[in-house]
């Protein structure tokens, strides 16, 4: 059982340059959560997939940032035109979706680290 | 709207003694309330979550966490404190099957 994997684990983009990161869920987890950790601060909800649909993008930038969760494939959230203020570091979490409690227990990835030159 | 205080950046406390790490939420309805680790580099760890009944819960690396309704709390507290339990604790609030909502996290040291 791989548990969460994003990758790349460390990505380093110039400004202007584009920026995907990719997100497996764990096996049997059908909901992915992303979030941005930036320097000395907490972490902060982007956005909330599950299969083909995008859930809650409320914590989402209106500009450059999109996500998408497709049937086939990882998860994808892609920063276009970065700058170096999206330099932070992108927790990829996935859950089963509601349980019987409905309650979401949260599986993170061990992140990856965008930095913008 | 959901939100979650932690009031202290940084605790401080000796091996073998209890340690204890604030956290209070805002949430209409029933909260789902979660404490997670992260250790540096690494992701976040699930410790333990309440989401009704008996409002003492007990988690991982015996860590326990007692829920207050009336002061809206849900500190995170640990008789026994170890050195290797210094990382940063988050904690979350949630509600159904939505997002979690985190605080900023506090930094847990525990000297020799």
């Amino acid at each position: 059982n791989a548990g969460v994997m994003q990758n790349p684990r460390h990505l380093v983009r110039r400004r202007g340059q584009e920026a995907r990161l990719r997100c497996s869920p764990m096996k049997g987890h059908s909901h992915v959560y992303w979030y941005r950790q930036l320097p000395e601060e907490g972490l902060k909800f982007m956005v909330y997939l599950q299969k083909e649909n995008i859930i809650d993008e409320s914590g989402m930038p209106k500009e450059r940032f999109s996500a998408e969760f497709p049937k086939e494939g990882p998860s994808i959230l892609r920063i276009q035109q970065v700058v170096r203020g999206d330099s932070a570091a992108y927790f990829c979490a996935s859950s089963p979706g509601q349980g019987p409690s409905g309650a979401n227990v949260l599986t993170f990835g061990a992140g990856s680290r965008l930095t913008v030159l | 709207a959901q939100s979650v205080a932690q009031p202290e950046d940084q605790v401080n406390v000796a091996e073998g003694n209890p340690l204890t790490v604030k956290c209070t939420y805002s949430v209409s309805g029933n909260p789902y309330l979660f404490w997670y680790v992260q250790y540096p580099n690494r992701g976040l760890q699930f410790l333990l979550k309440y989401i009704t009944g008996d409002n003492l819960v007990k988690g991982s690396y015996g860590f326990e966490a007692e829920f207050n309704k009336s002061q809206t709390s849900f500190h995170l507290k640990k008789p026994s404190a170890l050195v290797s339990d210094s990382a940063l604790y988050f904690c979350a609030v949630s509600r159904n099957a939505g997002k979690s909502t985190f605080g900023d996290g506090t930094t847990l040291t525990v000297k020799p």
